[in-house]
């Protein structure tokens, strides 16, 4: 069965520091998600992004954070000036725009 | 996007059926509902879909009437790996997913 995966599961860095979440999602999906969940807390919509560009950005999603499409299978979450309270799980989701949207495992960067 | 009610938690003993309940009143008529199950430190795992009477699948069954302003997710004789937070949700194609707190339901041996 197709399924999203993400690199890494686990990430550590310092505050101030740069990091790239990568996802491959399902081979055959147009449309990308990003979404984030702090410990405890809901599962928040970050991005999504389809044909190339986003389509649709939270709050959240300020200037410290870009998604890229570099090549055919991956899809990047960038954090350029990561800060403490980007520390949570973020996952990305993948669709083919007519049903439901499938979720990798995840990456859980923590920011010290 | 329509908001969703449910549970905060459920409890349940292994071999019984649970049925977990979601309102959703403002659904829209392109709107379809969608439960997903999360393990902690885990990604949100699709169960099931659909839009109006009764949907079934391997794991789960899915309730919803004629007026689609709620829905109730059935999972037969669950076992202790059930135990998870359950999230209804109401949208569909491509728009962005909007998760509540979702229903903790914990399985009893």
């Amino acid at each position: 069965e197709p399924e999203v995966t993400q690199t890494p599961s686990h990430q550590v860095t310092q505050m101030g520091q740069e990091v790239i979440l990568r996802c491959v999602p399902i081979s055959n999906h147009l449309y990308f998600y990003w979404y984030r969940q702090i410990l405890g807390q809901k599962v928040e919509f970050l991005v999504s992004f389809y044909n190339n560009e986003i389509s649709e950005k939270s709050e959240i999603f300020d200037d410290q954070f870009s998604v890229e499409r570099p090549d055919g299978s991956n899809f990047t979450l960038k954090i350029r000036s990561t800060k403490l309270e980007d520390s949570a799980m973020y996952f990305c989701a993948s669709g083919s725009g007519r049903e439901t949207q499938y979720f990798g495992p995840g990456t859980r960067l923590l920011v010290l | 996007l329509a908001k969703t009610t449910q549970p905060i938690s459920m409890d349940s003993y292994e071999g019984q059926e649970v049925n977990i309940t979601c309102s959703h009143n403002n659904i829209a008529t392109n709107d379809y509902i969608t439960w997903y199950q999360q393990f902690p430190s885990q990604g949100p795992r699709f169960i099931i879909q659909g839009y109006k009477t009764k949907v079934t699948n391997e794991v789960a069954s899915l309730f919803i009437p004629a007026d689609r302003k709620s829905s109730t997710l059935s999972l037969p004789r669950v076992s202790l790996s059930d135990t998870a937070v359950y999230y209804c949700l109401v949208g569909g194609g491509y728009n962005k997913l909007i998760f509540g707190a979702g229903t903790r339901l914990a399985v009893h041996p």
